[in-house]
């Protein structure tokens, strides 16, 4: 089982431009997550999703937007990216969006020059 | 909103028992957890606390007070493949997690 799959696995962006990262989960998981995690930081939420059709913001939501259009992925969209958007990016996903366990894609390395 | 503090490091000997603690400041508790992440790979689950006391799950052991606001994971008979960092979350009353920074364990021979 694949679980939760995340792509690209690093990337390096110039400022301004627009980036999509990738997330698929295959255990029809119904909650869904982008975190970011940064040294010293630890992990923030930057938007959720409880089910297909709806989506949340995070504790930090500005300069990323999500969409939910099916059970199994839930890309993250950077319109246009700052340096500051640097940052390991996870996903994960949760059986329901009340369960605390989650379960994390391999991350998404994203450097923003 | 969440404020979560742990230790940065804890350096501990193979064989040995570390601590790891965690305090917590929320405007709604709903459980706390603790992940485990190796360096450079995704975090995994580990353990959950709702009510307080003890939850104790092979070597791994996590003690809630929520009085407190208090945590700790307890790591017995350490091994050299427990060396990671180990997150504490707090789940809030919207059931979102909240992480602290993270404790880098280090396991030396």
């Amino acid at each position: 089982t694949a679980g939760i799959t995340q792509a690209p696995t690093s990337q390096i962006l110039a400022a301004g431009r627009s980036m999509t990262l990738r997330c698929t989960q295959d255990m029809r998981h119904n909650a869904m997550y982008w975190y970011r995690q940064d040294l010293g930081l630890g992990l923030r939420l930057i938007h959720y999703s409880n089910t297909a059709g709806t989506t949340g913001k995070g504790e930090v939501p500005d300069g990323y937007s999500v969409s939910r259009a099916n059970t199994d992925d839930f890309p993250l969209t950077l319109a246009s990216a700052v340096p500051s958007q640097t940052s390991v990016y996870f996903c994960a996903s949760s059986l329901t969006g009340d369960t605390g366990e989650l379960f994390f894609g391999e991350g998404s390395r994203l450097t923003v020059l | 909103g969440q404020n979560i503090d742990q230790p940065t490091e804890m350096t501990a000997t193979e064989g040995a028992i570390v601590q790891i603690n965690c305090t917590y400041q929320t405007s709604g508790f709903n459980g706390l957890f603790w992940y485990q992440q190796h360096a450079g790979e995704a975090p995994t689950f580990l353990s959950y606390n709702v009510l307080d006391g003890l939850e104790e799950k092979g070597r791994f052991s996590s003690f809630l007070s929520r009085s407190k606001g208090y945590s700790y994971l307890l790591l017995k008979e350490l091994q050299m493949k427990d060396s990671a960092s180990y997150l504490c979350a707090v789940r809030d009353r919207d059931y979102k997690l909240s992480f602290g920074a993270g404790t880098t364990v280090t396991v030396r021979a």
